[in-house]
């Protein structure tokens, strides 16, 4: 079946460090969507990235569609970064809906 | 978050009660989707919606909930005789017209059922 796997599940920074965040996929997507949870439940858009490369900030994705992954990067990371990373994908062929992984748990200590 | 309400942000029901969690979507969007979070898990899509249709149900639990999006107002999705595990966030996101574009999503509804 459609499946979104994210790694790592969790991840553990100090502040200042970098990290980059995996996002596999098995099949091919007309939408891919990075997100952050944060620490309060609010469920905030990061990257609309079905493929090439975007920035934003300290942020950055990419997405291989070819290679079905997407990865997401950043730097100099802050304990405001704390939260939980979702990957979310639209599958061509498969409704409009999203797919979400299981997400990557980041944990930024001062 | 690009304008998605969603109301209310918290509700708590007792078992045997009904909730109603309404959503209105950016101004302009014809397409709703709503999403669950169950405690410490992702989100799981459950329906999504254009105005006055149903078009995919296929996450929605063959009993006790419903989702409607009528002409005028916002999309309501009603769960009846709650139970303890419908305690969750529930979430709500649009999009415009060209169906497959970037979501957006409201800050969530979260039940507690007592």
């Amino acid at each position: 079946g459609i499946q979104v796997e994210q790694s790592p599940p969790d991840l553990i920074l100090q502040e200042g460090a970098n990290s980059t965040l995996r996002c596999n996929f098995s099949d091919s997507v007309n939408n891919l969507q990075w997100f952050h949870q944060n620490p309060w439940g609010q469920l905030i858009n990061l990257f609309y990235i079905p493929s090439g490369t975007k920035q934003n900030g300290r942020l950055s994705a990419t997405t291989v569609a070819t290679e079905r992954y997407s990865l997401l990067y950043i730097s100099s990371s802050q304990t405001t970064d704390s939260g939980v990373y979702f990957c979310a994908v639209g599958f061509q062929g498969g409704s409009e809906k999203l797919v979400f992984g299981k997400g990557t748990k980041l944990t930024v200590n001062p | 978050n690009a304008g998605v309400m969603q109301n209310p942000r918290h509700l708590v029901r007792r078992r045997g009660q009904e909730a109603r969690l309404r959503c209105s979507p950016v101004k302009g969007h014809s397409h709703v989707y709503w999403y669950r979070q169950l405690p410490e898990e992702g989100l799981k899509f459950m329906v999504y919606l254009q105005k006055e249709n149903i078009i995919d149900e296929s996450g929605m639990p063959k009993e006790r909930f419903s989702a409607e999006f009528p002409k005028e107002g916002p999309s309501i999705l009603r769960i009846q005789q709650v139970v303890r595990g419908d305690s969750a966030a529930y979430f709500c996101a649009s999009s415009p017209i060209t169906n497959t574009g970037e979501l957006f999503f409201g800050e969530g509804s979260r039940l507690t059922v007592l």
